[in-house]
């Protein structure tokens, strides 16, 4: 079946401008997750829904993330007024069940120039 | 003290050698572990999951746990030059205080020469 998809696959911004990440998960899967890959912080943990529902935002590095997922499906993590640090790839998961393997999706390479 | 660690290598093995791939993490809460297999510019590709202690096979990798040590190993046999990739450990908790957060280490980088 289809995998987890997300757009843009690139985006390159200039400084101070917003920008909007897609998550599609795979379907019936309630869980999903926004992870954060960078060459000097690894990876780590943005925010987690189950539903539309965000039990757990505790990865959110600053109050210019922001997510939300509608119809228990498609998910968006906006970053407002972009900084050079917030260049990274940005990666989504989903899983089943909280419990189950996570699948990750081909990710977002965000460039802020 | 990191949550989950891995030499970062590089591991090099012959092709056709048996790899050994190493993790430790820090909290004796953690129930769920993962190996991940990441290739250079890839997102990470679940390899294998376990939950109880013991070995759990799926083809050439054998994945194993010891809560009791808090170490997780994964074991690529007939390792192959397709197999050369970083190898990223990573730990979830359960139960009431379970949010489906992984914890990730910094990779283990292996390479299987021809």
């Amino acid at each position: 079946g289809a995998g987890v998809s997300q757009s843009p696959s690139n985006k390159v911004t200039e400084k101070g401008k917003d920008v909007e990440l897609r998550c599609d998960p795979i379907s019936g899967h309630t869980a999903l997750y926004w992870y954060r890959q960078s060459l000097g912080q690894g990876l780590e943990f943005l925010i987690y829904f189950q539903g539309n529902s965000a039990p757990d935002k505790s990865g959110l590095p600053s109050d210019r993330f922001s997510a939300e997922r509608t119809g228990g499906s498609v998910s968006t993590l906006t970053i407002q007024r972009t900084q050079q640090e917030d260049s990274a790839v940005y990666l989504c998961a989903s899983s089943f069940r909280v419990i189950d393997e996570q699948y990750f999706g081909p990710g977002t390479r965000l460039t802020v120039t | 003290q990191k949550e989950v660690e891995q030499n970062s290598g590089p591991l090099s093995v012959p092709e056709g050698a048996i790899a050994s791939l190493n993790c430790t993490y820090s909290d004796r809460g953690s129930q769920s572990f993962f190996w991940y297999r990441q290739y250079s510019g890839k997102s990470p590709e679940l390899i294998m999951s376990i939950y109880s202690n013991g070995d759990k096979e799926d083809g050439r990798f054998t994945a194993q746990l010891n809560k009791a040590s808090q170490y997780v190993s994964l074991l690529i046999r007939d390792s192959q030059p397709s197999d050369s990739a970083t190898y990223l450990c990573a730990v979830n908790r359960s139960g009431s205080s379970n949010t489906g957060k992984l914890i990730f280490g910094q990779g283990t980088t292996l390479q299987v020469k021809p």
